[in-house]
């Protein structure tokens, strides 16, 4: 069965640090591929997604992701985070050519940031 | 814009007693509806999904039914409420068809505690 992988369960980053958030799958397929992100107290909402094309995705909040097809991977990146990145981060998969409801949500990232 | 809106957000309910959850959607027609269930470290299970009204697919055997009874109406319910039945609920939407329809947008969730 395909699956999502969220290495990391909980990362604590200083200010400023950079981010880097793993995430593979296990389906040797056309993907579409998405970074979800709860902040405290609130619901899910989209970061970014990938369906085709360029491999390295801009999202909002300054959050990318890169593509890697021979890795099965889509880990998120930030360059310097803030305190106010501090949330849950969800990685999720669509295999194939699938409707949205066969999409496979990684089990999340806490991302803790220190003042 | 699209917007989707659930509730009640919290909900106390005792043992035995009946759930009503509803959700809806506004800013598009005929959407994919969705209800997932969200546990601490374990991702998000997808419960029921709806493809139309009365249309109802359900991802999980469970003390739990959903309906459809409008085209942007999505309602989980129970009968009797079992303390398992404890969570953090999210409606969901995605496009029918076309350019985006792969993605999934969530609602602000609803809390319940069986007691």
């Amino acid at each position: 069965a395909q699956s999502v992988s969220q290495h990391n369960h909980h990362v604590i980053l200083s200010e400023a640090a950079s981010l880097e958030l793993g995430c593979n799958y296990s389906y040797g397929g056309t993907v579409n591929l998405f970074w979800y992100v709860q902040y405290p107290g609130q619901h899910l909402q989209l970061l970014l997604k990938y369906f085709s094309g360029d491999p390295l995705v801009k999202g909002i909040k300054g959050f990318e992701a890169e593509f890697i097809k021979s890795k099965f991977s889509f880990n998120l990146r930030k360059p310097s985070v803030q305190w106010s990145d501090t949330a849950e981060y969800f990685c999720a998969v669509i295999p194939g050519y699938s409707s949205a409801s066969k999409i496979i949500f990684g089990s999340g990232t806490r991302l803790s940031i220190r003042p | 814009s699209q917007t989707i809106h659930q509730w009640p957000a919290t909900l106390v309910q005792p043992v035995g007693s009946p759930l009503s959850l509803e959700c809806t959607v506004e800013g598009t027609s005929n959407p994919n509806l969705y209800w997932y269930r969200q546990a601490a470290g374990r991702g998000l299970q997808l419960l029921f999904y709806s493809v139309g009204i009365g249309q109802i697919s359900s991802e999980v055997p469970q003390n739990l039914s959903a309906s459809r009874p409008q085209d942007r109406q999505f309602i989980l319910s129970s009968k009797k409420l079992l303390l398992s039945d404890s969570g953090f609920y999210l409606c969901a939407w995605s496009r029918g068809q076309g350019a985006g329809g792969n993605t999934i947008y969530f609602g602000e969730g609803s809390w319940l505690t069986v007691v």
